[in-house]
């Protein structure tokens, strides 16, 4: 499969922005996505991006794609404790018929926000 | 390694038809199960929270008649589509956290199911 990384750990104060990082190989990738991933709970999908795009805003939520580079980030602005939580990144490429579904994750990246 | 298999892999079913998919964690307790739907190459959505002994938590927009989640042991749950139509073609995923794991944030995926409604 497809490589995914992500730094494992990143701590922020409560109100600094956040930065989450994420590199792959697949040079083919159409759709990358961000997931939240809350203690206990399942991953819910924060957002996306297409490839044909460079940025993406939502409300705090900001990602940046470098396609060159095969570079993606999710930034959190004025991060908050209730953002603490794991953070996935996936990409897929739709149009690779190969596989049952594609969709390959990052190992995820622990943000711990302190007060 | 933990290892979360779901059977069957695949099934092709006539509209109006009812569904059952097994996810079982093979060597490992799972209180949590979790299931999620996937379109065809597609993003990962999550449906519905299975917890053992207890009734399923599901997401907005997923109907919980129509998609019926039982979590009756620690390593079984199972989601049966009901009255399946064409629109609930998808591949579903299951995945299960391990109680009793060194890292019980870390979610194990089933291989996933493939449904096919004609």
């Amino acid at each position: 499969g497809e490589d995914v990384e992500q730094s494992l750990f990143l701590s922020v104060r409560e109100g600094d922005s956040s930065v989450i990082n994420c590199t792959y190989t697949d040079s083919s990738s159409t759709y990358l996505y961000w997931y939240k991933q809350e203690p206990g709970a399942g991953l819910q999908l924060l957002t996306y991006i297409f490839s044909n795009m460079d940025m993406k805003q939502d409300q705090r939520l900001t990602v940046l794609l470098n396609k060159k580079d095969k570079h993606l980030s999710l930034r959190i602005a004025d991060t908050q404790t209730g953002d603490s939580a794991i953070y996935f990144c996936a990409e897929t490429n739709p149009l690779d018929q190969t596989g049952a579904n594609n969709l390959f994750f990052g190992t995820g990246t622990r943000l711990t926000v302190i007060p | 390694g933990a290892v979360v298999s779901q059977h069957p892999s695949r099934v092709i079913c006539k509209s109006g038809t009812s569904v059952k998919i097994e996810c079982r964690s093979l060597d490992f307790q799972a209180t949590t199960m979790f299931w999620y739907r996937q379109f065809p190459k597609q993003s990962l959505m999550l449906m519905a929270t299975s917890n053992e002994g207890s009734k399923a938590t599901y997401e907005q927009g997923v109907e919980k008649d129509k998609f019926l989640i039982n979590h009756a042991s620690l390593t079984l749950s199972t989601l049966t589509v009901t009255s399946a139509h064409p629109e609930d073609s998808s591949f579903y995923i299951c995945s299960a956290r391990d109680l009793y794991g060194a890292s019980t944030d870390t979610q194990y995926f089933g291989p996933g199911t493939r449904l096919t409604v004609l």
